[in-house]
């Protein structure tokens, strides 16, 4: 079956530092992949998103890119700010029969950023 | 208010009652899905529904029944709750069924069982 996994967190950066939350997969097919960002006392919420191969998902400074050869999907941020902090969930979205678009998740990351 | 809502947003029961976790949406989505979120296992789906009357079993759906009978609302239940329960559960509905499609999240349910 389908399954995701994320780098181990907690991760702790200062402010302005560069950021990558790994993210691999496995599956057949050809998935659609997406990051989540879950803010304290809230519900999730989609970050970016790529449904093909080599796609570039990218929002609010993050970027990710679909890459089907080492079935990865690598959250990355060039300068992070005290308001990231947050959790980041990798996920995978299913389609076809009663698949219905449910999501996969992984384990999800905790990010501190200081200032 | 438009979006998702959930409620209770907290609840403490005990072992063994019935507790029902509420979900509505106002988008008119199709698609509805019940996940719960534990440390170290990220989110896992429970039950999820295409339409009214129409659900299926997740990955974790023991003990738990859901309902739809309006489009709008996707009810949870525990029917005999356990320790073991005691979780986050999040609602979320999607506009399609497609792998590509992003799912909207209410604001969770954090329930305790003792």
């Amino acid at each position: 079956g389908d399954s995701v996994t994320q780098m181990e967190g907690p991760v702790t950066l200062s402010e302005e530092a560069f950021l990558t939350i790994n993210c691999t997969y496995t599956a057949t097919g050809y998935p659609s992949l997406f990051w989540y960002v879950q803010y304290p006392g809230e519900g999730l919420q989609l970050l970016l998103k790529a449904t093909k191969a080599d796609d570039k998902g990218s929002n609010k400074g993050f970027e990710a890119t679909y890459r089907k050869e080492t079935t990865s999907f690598h959250l990355e941020k060039g300068s992070v700010q005290v308001s990231d902090s947050a959790v980041y969930f990798c996920a995978l979205g299913r389609a076809g029969g009663t698949s219905y678009g449910k999501l996969t998740f992984g384990q999800g990351t905790i990010l501190t950023v200081h200032p | 208010d438009a979006g998702i809502t959930q409620s209770p947003r907290y609840k403490i029961t005990e072992t063994g009652r019935q507790v029902t976790l509420m979900c509505h949406q106002t988008w008119s989505h199709s698609y509805m899905f019940w996940y719960r979120q534990d440390l170290g296992h990220g989110l896992r789906l429970i039950y999820y529904s295409a339409a009214a009357d129409i659900t299926d079993k997740g990955e974790v759906p023991d003990g738990y029944v859901v309902s739809r009978s309006k489009t709008e609302n996707f009810p949870l239940t525990l029917e005999s709750a356990t320790r073991s329960q005691t979780s986050v559960y999040f609602c979320a509905s999607s506009e399609g069924g497609g792998e590509g499609n992003e799912q909207f999240f209410g604001p969770g349910t954090r329930l305790t069982v003792l």
